[in-house]
């Protein structure tokens, strides 16, 4: 079976310090894709990071890194400088390629808190 | 500006009533998708369709039914049958749904049936 999991539902994080969100994944399909995406208290999601299967580097986007260990079968996310902004709730997800639909599989989410 | 629309933000129905969630892109996309999302939960996918007039259900379809008629539409009705509607639905698109192209999503319609 296909599943995200996230075993944060709450994080706390000081300003300005980096924070890491774990995701572990399970396939057993050798080609794929995990993405990071970020829920603010609006509701809309906001696209951050990718990282395929077959990238031997590890994805970066400004702040954000992804921490891919493919070994462990995790994509963990690195915040790095936290900010009040990035309050909100974080979803790993994951595409598997030979399904063909584009469909994402999403985790349960992490919810994080930025303290001043 | 491209992007997916959504409507309405909110949506109160009495039980029992069929009710029809919009969604509508114009940035040319070819796949469309709707997802639940509850409390403290992750996304679930309801429906998707990869082309004009074909859709396929996802993962927890019963109750809900899609049509896409049009490329830049793909409405979502929950019908009386869905046993919990109470949520908030995310309709997203992807360009080719393959290899890094994220979804992009729509502000999502918070449904309340009471």
């Amino acid at each position: 079976a296909q599943k995200i999991t996230q075993t944060q539902p709450g994080m706390f994080v000081q300003e300005k310090e980096a924070v890491t969100l774990d995701c572990t994944y399970d396939t057993s399909d050798q080609s794929y894709g995990l993405f990071w995406y970020k829920q603010p208290s609006s509701g809309e999601m906001i696209f951050l990071i990718y990282q395929g299967s077959y990238d031997e580097q590890n994805a970066t986007e400004g702040r954000y890194s992804l921490n891919f260990q493919k070994a462990r079968k995790s994509a963990n996310l690195v915040i790095s400088a936290s900010q009040l902004g990035d309050s909100a709730m974080y979803f790993c997800a994951m595409r598997v390629f030979s399904s063909n639909t584009g469909k994402l599989i999403f985790g349960q989410g992490t919810t994080l808190q930025v303290k001043p | 500006d491209g992007g997916i629309t959504q409507s309405p933000k909110y949506l109160f129905r009495k039980e029992g009533q069929n009710v029809t969630l919009s969604c509508e892109q114009n940035l040319n996309h070819d796949a469309m998708y709707w997802y639940r999302q509850d409390p403290g939960q992750g996304l679930r996918l309801i429906y998707y369709s990869q082309i004009v007039n074909d859709f396929q259900k996802g993962d927890i379809a019963e109750g809900y039914s899609v049509s896409r008629e049009k490329k830049e539409s793909f409405p979502l009705t929950v019908t009386s049958a869905q046993k919990n509607p109470t949520a908030f639905y995310l309709c997203a698109s992807t360009s080719y749904g393959q290899g890094g192209s994220p979804l992009h999503f729509g502000n999502g319609t918070r449904l309340t049936v009471t």
